[in-house]
């Protein structure tokens, strides 16, 4: 069974920084890129991140490039999303997600909230 | 960017009902491979956004056969065929043929 389980949630102030893991289980993790996807409250979903299978290619939304850094370990099957200079407007809950064979998000993790407020 | 509309935004239906939900493009999902890259996910109340169609018309896993989707170019449907009570949450179209990937505003399906 596939299985998404970020970590890393909490509150911290503007300015800041913080970083959210997202662990993978039941398939093979270095065989598939990866995304985060947040979710504003009361929001729709904003992509903002995606890393390929070697990391060979990282890409990034507008709004967190030269901000966030996606990064992961596969002999960990660990996922990373490192955000600097946070902003009241990256409150979100952030989900990671698998990308799929059809370019989809076929697995979702629970998501982890991430506050930014002073 | 790609902005995706969708209509409705919100739908009540009783169930055994048949409902569409409509994803319209501001240019074509259609890239000179001949491939379209349009999907829609379900994220029910409290949940995790979960894949129902890729590219188009392909079931997801497990999803089922109650939903269908449909379209190209700039115009996409999402079908459910027979609404159950399961079906209830927030409906979003999804295009990856232009970067960056965006998604619709959600249509919100509620049960009669």
């Amino acid at each position: 069974e596939v299985q998404l389980v970020e970590s890393g949630e909490g509150l911290v102030q503007p300015g800041s920084s913080m970083k959210l893991s997202c662990v993978a289980s039941g398939f093979t993790f270095s065989n598939y890129g990866m995304n985060w996807i947040r979710q504003a409250p009361k929001k729709g979903l904003e992509w903002i991140a995606l890393i390929y299978y070697d990391s060979s290619s990282k890409y990034y939304a507008d709004s967190v490039k030269g901000r966030f850094t996606i990064s992961r370990d596969n002999s960990k099957n660990t996922l990373y999303l490192e955000m600097n200079s946070l902003r009241s407007e990256d409150t979100a809950m952030y989900y990671c997600a698998k990308l799929g064979l059809g370019a989809d998000f076929d697995y979702w993790g629970q998501g982890v909230m991430v506050t930014v407020s002073s | 960017d790609v902005v995706l509309t969708q209509t409705p935004s919100t739908l009540s239906a009783t169930i055994g009902q048949s409902v569409s939900i409509s994803c319209r493009s501001s240019q074509s999902l259609l890239d000179s491979a001949g491939n379209t890259y349009l999907y829609w996910y379900l994220q029910r109340p409290g949940q995790s956004p979960q894949l129902l169609i890729y590219l188009v018309s392909n079931l997801g896993s497990g999803v089922p056969n109650r939903f269908s989707g449909s379209g190209s170019g700039t115009d996409f449907t999402l079908k459910i065929s027979g609404v159950e009570a399961e079906d209830l949450g927030v409906y979003y179209c999804m295009q990856a043929t232009h970067a960056p990937l965006t998604f619709g505003s959600g249509t919100k399906l509620e049960i009669k």
